[in-house]
């Protein structure tokens, strides 16, 4: 079976603050790809990023850094100096081997206070 | 370059009547995927399309769901007849068949009183 968890389910942080959101993920396929999405107050999904089974490189993008460790089965997102803009709901999510199905975490509500 | 296209983008109806939603993907991408998001069930994947061809639609709720995608450039999510438990945001996304990530529309808020 395949599932995401994100344990925290609110977080509230103040500006400049950094904050690290968690999810973790299970799958027995040995090819899959893990996804961070945004939601913002307005609705919409944005997406941020998409890492592939076999990268375990960390990556970074600005204020945001994500660590993905397979050994632990964890797909970590950081936001650095965290801003106001930054408050929303944050989703990990799954796709396991060939199927296009994305598996979703329930989600992180951020609240970046100023 | 315009994003997923869909509309409307709040529709209130009542019990029993027909809800079609519309979907535009983005231009190139060739897979198409509904999904419906609500408090209780978060996002759950209702059909995806591959090339205008209906791949996978395990998670289509029940009979009184349908989809259908005509052509590269258009899809519909139609709901006849509708229930107030069908409230909730529905979006469409879309992708490239040879990449992973998916673009999502802005999302149609259902309302069935």
């Amino acid at each position: 079976a395949q599932k995401v968890t994100q344990a925290q389910t609110e977080i509230s942080v103040v500006e400049k603050e950094d904050v690290t959101l968690d999810c973790v993920y299970e799958t027995r396929d040995t090819t899959y790809y893990l996804f961070w999405y945004k939601q913002p107050p307005s609705g919409e999904l944005v997406f941020l990023i998409r890492r592939n089974s076999f990268d375990e490189q960390n990556e970074i993008s600005g204020r945001y850094s994500w660590n993905f460790q397979k050994s632990t089965s964890s797909f970590n997102f950081t936001i650095t100096a965290s801003q106001v803009v930054d408050s929303a709901v944050y989703f990990c999510a799954l796709q396991a081997g060939n199927n296009r199905k994305l598996i979703w975490g329930l989600g992180t509500s951020l609240a970046v206070n100023p | 370059d315009a994003g997923v296209i869909q509309s409307p983008r709040h529709e209130v109806t009542e019990m029993g009547q027909e809800v079609t939603l519309r979907c535009k993907p983005i231009s190139g991408h060739n897979s198409l995927f509904w999904y419906r998001q609500t408090m209780m069930r978060g996002l759950e994947l209702l059909i995806y399309f591959n090339n205008n061809v209906p791949i996978d639609d395990s998670g289509m709720p029940e009979d009184r769901f349908s989809a259908k995608m005509p052509n590269a450039s258009f899809s519909t999510l139609k709901i006849q007849p509708s229930e107030p438990r069908d409230s909730a945001v529905y979006f469409c996304a879309s992708s490239l068949s040879d990449r992973r990530e998916q673009y999502f529309g802005p999302g149609t808020r259902l309302t069935v009183t």
